[in-house]
C-alpha cells in the first residue's frame, strides 16, 4: 500500500529566514506530486505540482520555491520568510489511474513569527 | 475555469440528525469528483470517487450521489465523531491531473 509522509509536523521560524519542507511517497513510482497551501477560511491553495523528476510547475508567484530531487520526494523551501507564509502545508501525490484522485499527507504547520 | 462551491459553509447537527451538505461545480468535461473528510491539524482523507450522473457511493453513514451540475454528501442518523470539515473537488481531466476544490463545509455532531 502508499503512504505519504511530511515533516515536520510543526514549525516556527522567524521572518527572514529560511525554509525547507520535505515530502516522500513509498509503495509507488513516478506518482504526480503536489504542495498545497491551507489558510483559515479560504481552502487549499495549489502551490507547485510535479508529473517527474526535475519538473516543477508553480501555480502562484511567491516567496516559495520547490524541487524534485528523487521519484518519490519534494521539496518546499524558501530563502526568507515572510510572516504571510505562515499556514498548513499539504503535500499530495496522484494515482495515475481512473479519475486521479489525489491523497494526502498529515501536513506542515508553519508558523512564522 | 473550473468551479466549485459548497454549501452550506458550516453545519450543526443533534447526534442522530440526517442531513445533506451541497458541492455544485462547473466544469468542462468532468472526469471525476471528490469527497474528502478533513479533521483539525489533519490532511485531508479520501472518500469516495463519483465518475458519472446517476452514481452513488456509500460507506458507513456517509452517501455520495452526483448529477449533472452537483453533488450530495448525505450523513444518515450522524454521530460527534463525523464532526469534521467535508471538502469536494473535481477533475476536468488534462495531462497535470490537477484538482480544483471547494472551501468545504465544517460539520459538528452534537451528542
Amino acid at each position: 500500500s502508499q503512504t505519504i509522509h511530511q515533516w515536520p509536523a510543526t514549525l516556527v521560524q522567524p521572518v527572514g529566514s529560511p525554509l525547507s519542507l520535505e515530502c516522500t511517497v513509498e509503495g509507488t513510482s513516478n506518482p504526480n506530486l503536489y504542495w498545497y497551501r491551507q489558510a483559515a477560511g479560504r481552502g487549499l491553495q495549489l502551490l507547485f505540482y510535479s508529473v517527474g523528476i526535475g519538473q516543477i510547475s508553480s501555480e502562484v508567484p511567491q516567496n516559495l520555491s520547490a524541487s524534485r530531487p528523487q521519484d518519490r520526494q519534494f521539496i518546499l523551501s524558501s530563502k526568507k520568510l515572510l510572516l504571510s507564509d505562515s499556514g498548513f502545508y499539504l503535500c499530495a501525490w496522484t494515482r495515475l489511474t481512473g479519475a486521479y484522485e489525489q491523497y494526502f499527507g498529515p501536513g506542515t504547520r508553519l508558523t512564522v513569527t | 475555469e473550473d468551479q466549485v462551491t459548497q454549501s452550506p459553509e458550516a453545519l450543526r447537527l443533534q447526534e442522530g440528525e440526517s442531513s445533506s451538505l451541497n458541492c455544485s461545480y462547473t466544469v468542462s468535461g468532468l472526469r471525476g469528483l471528490f469527497w474528502y473528510r478533513q479533521d483539525p491539524g489533519k490532511g485531508p482523507e479520501f472518500l469516495f470517487t463519483l465518475y458519472s450522473a446517476g452514481e452513488e457511493k456509500e460507506k458507513e453513514r456517509l452517501k455520495a450521489t452526483l448529477t449533472k451540475k452537483e453533488s450530495f454528501l448525505h450523513i444518515t442518523a450522524p454521530k460527534p465523531e463525523d464532526s469534521a470539515t467535508y471538502l469536494c473537488a473535481v477533475n476536468s481531466g488534462g495531462s497535470n491531473y490537477k484538482l480544483t476544490f471547494g472551501k468545504g463545509t465544517l460539520l459538528t455532531v452534537n451528542p
